[in-house]
């Protein structure tokens, strides 16, 4: 069964960077995943898509200090000069035969 | 622009119905994929159900089979979820999203809240 898992929390500084991590389970290291961001009391957001490759492509303007990278079954979420309103849950997703949607990561912003 | 705009969540008592509709507009609505999406209160996404362009394939979560149906119309641009048989765990933000099979969620609505409760 896959299963997508985050780590509930994560911090980081204004204006550094933070690293998310997304993994998938055993069996499934070759899945492409999406990334959203959820902010407060908001819709979700698409950010991007992800490949297993590393290769990615953003929504509709996304800035540029979103990037994605992957590692085996770990897929990663870079977000560099971190400003307050990238403070927010961020989920990843995977689609086609099955939808599951991680548990979420929550980004403060300190 | 993509839009997505859901309507007609509310308050409904268990064993009850609801009809969720979702208007699209900005994009070719009968080239997509479309699917719902929930959020329970303080807790994470889950998907619902989604359903192929012309609606000849449909697939939901395990714990909505048989109670909730997903259709379209596609003249209208609009997607639909008919929700019976409604139960307290039901009680959510509904989101309506585009893609689904093969392509992710790449534009989502604001969401409607469904409450299921006596």
């Amino acid at each position: 069964q896959l299963v997508l898992t985050q780590s509930p929390s994560a911090s980081a500084s204004l204006g550094a960077s933070v690293k998310l991590t997304c993994t998938l389970s055993s069996g499934h290291s070759s899945y492409a995943i999406a990334w959203h961001q959820q902010q407060p009391e908001k819709g979700p957001r698409y950010l991007m898509k992800l490949n297993s490759d590393g290769s990615h492509s953003k929504g509709d303007g996304i800035p540029d200090r979103f990037s994605g990278s992957s590692s085996g079954a770990e897929r990663y979420l870079t977000i560099s000069s971190l400003q307050s309103e990238d403070e927010a849950d961020y989920y990843c997703q995977t689609w086609g035969t099955n939808w599951v949607f991680g548990g979420g990561t929550k980004l403060t912003v300190l | 622009e993509v839009q997505l705009v859901e309507s007609g969540g509310g308050l409904v008592q268990p064993g009850g119905s609801l009809r969720l509709s979702c208007a699209a507009s900005g994009f070719t609505f009968s080239s997509y994929w479309m699917s719902w999406v929930r959020q329970a209160p303080g807790k994470g996404l889950e998907w619902v159900a989604n359903i192929k362009q012309d609606g000849s394939e449909k697939y939901y979560v395990d714990s909505v089979k048989g109670r909730f149906t997903i259709s379209r119309d596609n003249a209208k641009n609009s997607l639909y979820l008919q929700m019976n048989s409604l139960r307290a765990e039901d009680t959510a933000v509904y989101y309506c999203a585009r893609g689904g099979r093969w392509l992710p969620f790449d534009y989502w609505g604001q969401g409607t809240l469904v409450t299921v409760s006596s």
